[in-house]
């Protein structure tokens, strides 16, 4: 079935540096979404990739969706501590949607 | 934005009861709800596909006769537990695509943590 992996599965970092996670999926995707848990929370959507190397931009964060459409990025500049909480990647794969493992951001002040 | 009502937010009950949990779109409707499971730290697993009017779409290896599954309005969609056991406590989560302006987003309700005593 439909896998969709993430990496790494947690990450720390100081304050003021940057954070990538990546998603990989074992079929092509007809696009993908980001999402944002905080710890409690629920998850809230980020963003929507849709075309072969797509790029968007919001504030500090930077997606991008590879030429494969399989895989994709978020990248986190100058990290804040409101960054906390866990990004998930989820990918359309016919009319469904399959989330990644989820990567858990802790930023230390 | 969306806004999806997912209630109880948090149930406690003896093994072997059942447990209704509800997920309603608030100001869209929604043909499609999907339910999730979610334990302790990890990703969120799709567990089926509410179609309104008709019948579910589980993922594989999820039980049917166990989680029940009902949408019987373009607003509602509801989770039955049946004879709830201990290793069903988990949080669930409930979300609808709302296609609006033509992004297909996920709105997610706030969540269920279940815990079987």
């Amino acid at each position: 079935g439909q896998q969709v992996m993430q990496i790494p599965q947690y990450q720390h970092v100081q304050e003021g540096e940057d954070f990538t996670t990546y998603c990989n999926s074992s079929t092509t995707l007809s696009n993908i979404q980001w999402y944002k848990q905080r710890p409690g929370g629920h998850p809230v959507f980020l963003i929507q990739l849709v075309k072969s190397g797509e790029v968007k931009k919001q504030k500090r964060l930077t997606f991008q969706f590879g030429e494969a459409k399989k895989n994709s990025s978020l990248h986190i500049t100058a990290t804040q501590t409101t960054d906390v909480g866990t990004y998930f990647c989820a990918g359309l794969g016919g009319n469904q949607f399959y989330f990644g493992t989820g990567t858990s951001l802790t930023v230390i002040p | 934005g969306a806004v999806v009502s997912q209630h109880p937010s948090w149930v406690i009950c003896k093994s072997g009861t059942s447990v209704k949990i509800e997920c309603r779109s608030l100001d869209f409707q929604a043909t499609t709800m999907f339910w999730y499971r979610q334990f302790p730290k990890q990703s969120l697993m799709l567990m089926a596909t509410s179609n309104e009017g008709s019948k579910a779409t589980y993922e594989q290896g999820v039980e049917k006769d166990k989680f029940l599954i009902n949408h019987a309005s373009l607003t509602l969609s509801t989770l039955t537990v049946t004879s709830a056991h201990p290793e069903d406590s988990s949080f669930y989560i409930c979300s609808a695509p709302d296609a609006g302006g033509g992004n297909e987003k996920l709105f997610f309700g706030s969540g269920t943590q279940l815990s079987v005593l």
